[in-house]
């Protein structure tokens, strides 16, 4: 049980454009879903919280408008990296749970984005 | 803020030896540890949490809150125990915008060698 689902996989955009990656929890209901990002062979860097049915809580640097976050339901969230440029290259990871998880967070496999 | 340390990012031992990976924490409340494992293009998997006391794969972790530190161990080290471990705090009782908000140490990438 608790698993979490990313999509896309992997992405290829073009600078400039918007892509929009999945968070969806496919067997429970998540409350609360991160979104971190992660450098190569580095830590994973939270960048926002986002609670069901209400606005996404950011990290200090992280920007809101470039980084739209979406929990509009308790099975799925969704980020939209806007305006992307190369420097927002990296591995996007979701992780959901509820409040029965003990603060326990269950991860996605991660979206890998490249921006050209 | 809280701040999780894991000073070495790389540990190479061969098997069956022991392994420890180092962490260390700063938090002035009451915090939760847990030890986060992603094996080789796998997710990232909870191992072990401070509150169950349990010992998953034979790791064990005890929390020293004189010292701050969460060290994780393993009597005897496998190949399958190659990866990448993460260390990570989160206040435990917390409300409102940081419920269950994780901070990660900067990991350790563990290598077993036959």
């Amino acid at each position: 049980g608790a698993v979490v689902s990313q999509h896309p996989s992997r992405v290829i955009c073009k600078s400039g454009t918007s892509v929009k990656i999945e968070c969806r929890s496919l067997d429970f209901q998540a409350t609360t879903m991160f979104w971190y990002r992660q450098f190569p062979k580095k830590s994973l860097m939270l960048m926002a919280t986002s609670n069901e049915g209400s606005k996404a809580t950011y990290e200090q640097g992280v920007e809101k408008d470039k980084f739209l976050i979406n929990h509009a339901s308790l099975t799925l969230s969704t980020l939209t990296v806007t305006s992307a440029h190369p420097e927002d290259s990296s591995f996007y990871i979701c992780s959901a749970s509820w409040r029965g998880s003990y603060n326990e967070q269950f991860f996605g496999p991660g979206t890998r984005l490249t921006v050209l | 803020a809280q701040r999780v340390t894991q000073p070495e990012k790389l540990l190479s031992v061969f098997k069956g030896a022991p392994v420890e990976l180092k962490c260390n924490y700063s938090y002035s409340g009451s915090p939760e540890l847990f030890w986060y494992v992603q094996y080789s293009r796998q997710r990232l998997q909870l191992l072990l949490r401070h509150i169950s006391r349990e010992s998953i794969k034979g790791f064990t972790a005890d929390l020293n809150k004189g010292e701050t530190s969460f060290h994780l161990k393993k009597p005897f080290a496998q190949e399958e125990d190659s990866a990448m471990y993460y260390c990570a705090l989160t206040p435990s009782n917390a409300g409102g915008t940081s419920y269950g908000k994780l901070t990660f140490g900067q990991g350790t990438i563990l290598t077993v060698h036959p």
